[in-house]
């Protein structure tokens, strides 16, 4: 499976906006770029995914490196509901979801 | 809320024993897939199944099995429980639109505590 690198932890203040990286070098051209996050206590949480052009709904942004090799999902204003691990995944349509350790996001009030 | 349903939400057992958990997809929803999230070990992908078949197949022990019956429900059976066993058992449902496009929505999960 393609690897995916994401720092262990991130601190933002509330109404901040956030800027989570992941680096995924060995993307091949097929695997698509899948952010999900997990509130505590709770099960993960779709949030955005893209190919090549980055892509906007209503929970975040997601911005794509023109040579693919790296993305950030961008959460406009963070809020404590925000708070959650994030998890930056490439998904290629042949296999489940292979879950990283993710970005623990922390938001102050 | 999710729209997939999992029972029992939280579960207290001994080792040796064997449980089953179950798990409600969403409408329409053609495939389930079956996670383990401990501390040590994070979110695993254990097995899916699509439409009453076995599609792919993860860490999952020989001592655990599941199935998805004709009406798409989905049960993870655990046996000969061990201390290790203890974790939060996730299930997750796609494939309302077709192809599988890689969004999957989580249940709240079952927590098993083996004592």
């Amino acid at each position: 499976d393609a690897k995916t690198t994401q720092p262990n932890s991130m601190e933002s203040n509330e109404e901040e906006p956030v800027h989570l990286p992941c680096n995924h070098s060995t993307i091949s051209g097929t695997d698509y770029i899948h952010w999900y996050r997990q509130l505590p206590s709770q099960g993960p949480e779709y949030v955005i995914h893209g190919l090549t052009s980055n892509v906007n709904n209503r929970m975040a942004s997601l911005a794509i490196a023109e040579d693919r090799k790296s993305s950030t999902l961008i959460l406009h204003r963070a809020t404590l509901r925000d708070a959650a691990v994030y998890y930056c995944i490439l998904f290629s349509g042949n296999t489940p979801l292979v879950f990283g350790k993710g970005t623990r996001l922390s938001v102050i009030a | 809320d999710s729209g997939v349903t999992q029972t029992p939400k939280h579960l207290i057992t001994a080792t040796g024993q064997r449980v089953t958990l179950r798990c409600s997809p969403r409408s329409g929803d053609l495939s389930v897939y079956w996670y383990q999230q401990s501390l040590d070990q994070g979110l695993q992908f254990l097995i899916q199944y699509y439409n009453g078949e076995e599609r792919a197949k993860g860490n999952i022990l020989e001592r655990f099995s599941a199935q998805q019956f004709p009406d798409l429900h989905s049960e993870l059976n655990l046996s000969s429980l061990e201390l290790g066993d203890s974790a939060l058992y996730f299930c997750a449902s796609s494939g309302r639109q077709g192809p599988h496009t890689g969004e999957l929505f989580f249940g709240e999960g079952s927590r098993l505590t083996v004592l």
